[in-house]
């Protein structure tokens, strides 16, 4: 497709449970980013493929955060034992293999309660 | 990557150029300028990106300082729906894999178009 498509919109989980976040990245990028915003205006960067291949996770938890991308499947940001401090809005962004745009989806809003 | 600073909020009128300044004194020779911004709560979107030449695209005019520590962001006329927060991001260029490197992200400016 010719957007990054992120699924659920919205997702509410109570303290503790799971929490599965998607991302379809546009065809033919070969990076995948996962951002998340808990503030208005704060971002923080959590990890980045190439291809189905971890780049970058220096942003993300390492206990209870994990992604994956795998070949024909959209992307996805598992969260395990979710607590309330992980509500955020959850963005992903793909870009070509050396392009200088990324391109934003338009996130997953996550409500721990 | 290098830090940038930006005004936290600024007002600009219909149909005026706004003109949105970045400081980004401490930039290297292999980071490039990016501008991006995030309208409501949707995801980022690019505006427009240069390395030492101005640059323009349908969206923004990007003027870089000779010395590039600073540049501004112009749009020439702006609209209501130019109402947004506008990011200032320095980026590293390194080798040919030029797409994999991470978005460092500050507050940006809060940008308002008044009528």
């Amino acid at each position: 497709g010719e957007e990054v498509a992120q699924t659920p919109k919205h997702l509410v989980r109570g303290e503790g449970q799971k929490a599965k976040l998607y991302c379809a990245p546009i065809k033919g990028h070969s990076y995948v980013f996962w951002y998340q915003q808990v503030l208005k205006n704060e971002f923080k960067f959590l990890i980045s493929f190439q291809n189905e291949n971890v780049f970058d996770e220096t942003g993300m938890p390492k206990e209870r955060f994990s992604a994956k991308c795998l070949p024909n499947s959209p992307c996805s940001l598992e969260i395990q034992a979710t607590k309330l401090e992980d509500s955020a809005v959850y963005f992903c962004a793909s870009s070509l293999t050396q392009g200088g745009k990324a391109f934003f989806g338009q996130g997953t809003r996550l409500t721990v309660v | 990557d290098a830090k940038t600073t930006q005004p936290p909020s600024m007002d600009c009128a219909e149909g005026r150029a706004a003109n949105l300044p970045c400081n980004h004194s401490t930039i290297s020779g292999n980071e490039y300028v990016y501008w991006y911004r995030q309208i409501h709560s949707q995801g980022p979107q690019y505006i427009i990106h240069g390395l030492k030449n101005n640059e323009t695209n349908e969206m923004a005019s990007l003027i870089i300082t000779e010395d590039r520590k600073s540049s501004t962001l112009i749009l020439p006329h702006a609209t209501l729906r130019d109402t947004a927060v506008y990011y200032c991001i320095v980026r590293v260029w390194e080798g040919s894999n030029f797409g994999n490197e991470k978005l460092t992200f500050g507050t940006g400016t809060r940008l308002t178009i008044i009528p």
